[in-house]
């Protein structure tokens, strides 16, 4: 089974600054990591496909990069509404497997 | 509009059985693998199973091996989990996705709550 390590497993910031959340898988899984939005109370979201694909509809502050084991999300500029809990997801190798998710928070 | 609905969640005891259901409708439901996926309460999320587009494969976390099969019905653009020998640890809210062809879960449903408990 492939594990996914996120960093942070929280964060407080400030609106309008920069927040980058970092993605470990334990082994390669090439470009095939997903990133999720999950709000309180709301099912998850799809923010960006593929490592670093964007969405339709998805605001172009978060983008993505990274491969084979180090993925990075980031959002540019965070808004109030940003507030949620983020997840990375890998396809490359059933058991499909969840990052532990990160939790940020507006100050 | 493109949209999965969950049903079938309630209260069972341990050992007990749930069957849930999520309705598709706004695409072709037939042309998509599709997934469960499960959080319990104040976690993270877990994939629980996935079947092919014709139901010919699925696949199953470890943790729900011999206790939970997934199903579906392409003429009713229905997804199925049948539950069986419940334990405390299966509490959590399920919610059916759709997979993309990337492997992405791209539509969710709202999810439905499965408590297990005496």
């Amino acid at each position: 089974e492939i594990v996914l390590t996120q960093s942070p497993d929280f964060q407080s910031v400030t609106p309008k600054e920069k927040v980058t959340i970092t993605c470990r898988a334990s082994q390669s899984i090439g470009r095939s990591l997903h990133w999720y939005q999950q709000k309180p109370d709301q099912s998850p979201k799809l923010l960006i496909k593929y490592a670093s694909q964007s969405i339709s509809g998805v605001p172009s502050r978060f983008s993505g990069s990274g491969s084979g084991t180090d993925f990075t999300l980031t959002i540019s500029s965070l808004e109030a509404e940003d507030a949620a809990a983020y997840y990375c997801h890998q396809s490359s190798s059933l058991p499909w497997t969840f990052g532990q998710g990160t939790k940020v928070e507006i100050k | 509009e493109v949209q999965l609905v969950e049903s079938g969640g309630g209260l069972v005891q341990p050992g007990g059985s749930l069957r849930l259901s999520c309705a598709a409708a706004g695409f072709t439901f037939r042309s998509y693998w599709m997934s469960w996926v499960r959080q319990a309460p104040g976690k993270g999320l877990e994939w629980v199973a996935n079947i092919k587009e014709d139901g010919s494969e699925k696949y199953y976390v470890d943790s729900v091996k011999g206790r939970f099969t997934i199903s579906r019905d392409n003429a009713e653009n229905s997804l199925y989990l049948q539950m069986n020998s419940l334990r405390a640890d299966d509490t959590a809210v399920y919610y059916c996705a759709r997979e993309s062809g990337s492997g992405a879960f791209d539509i969710w449903g709202q999810g439905t709550m499965v408590t297990v408990s005496s």
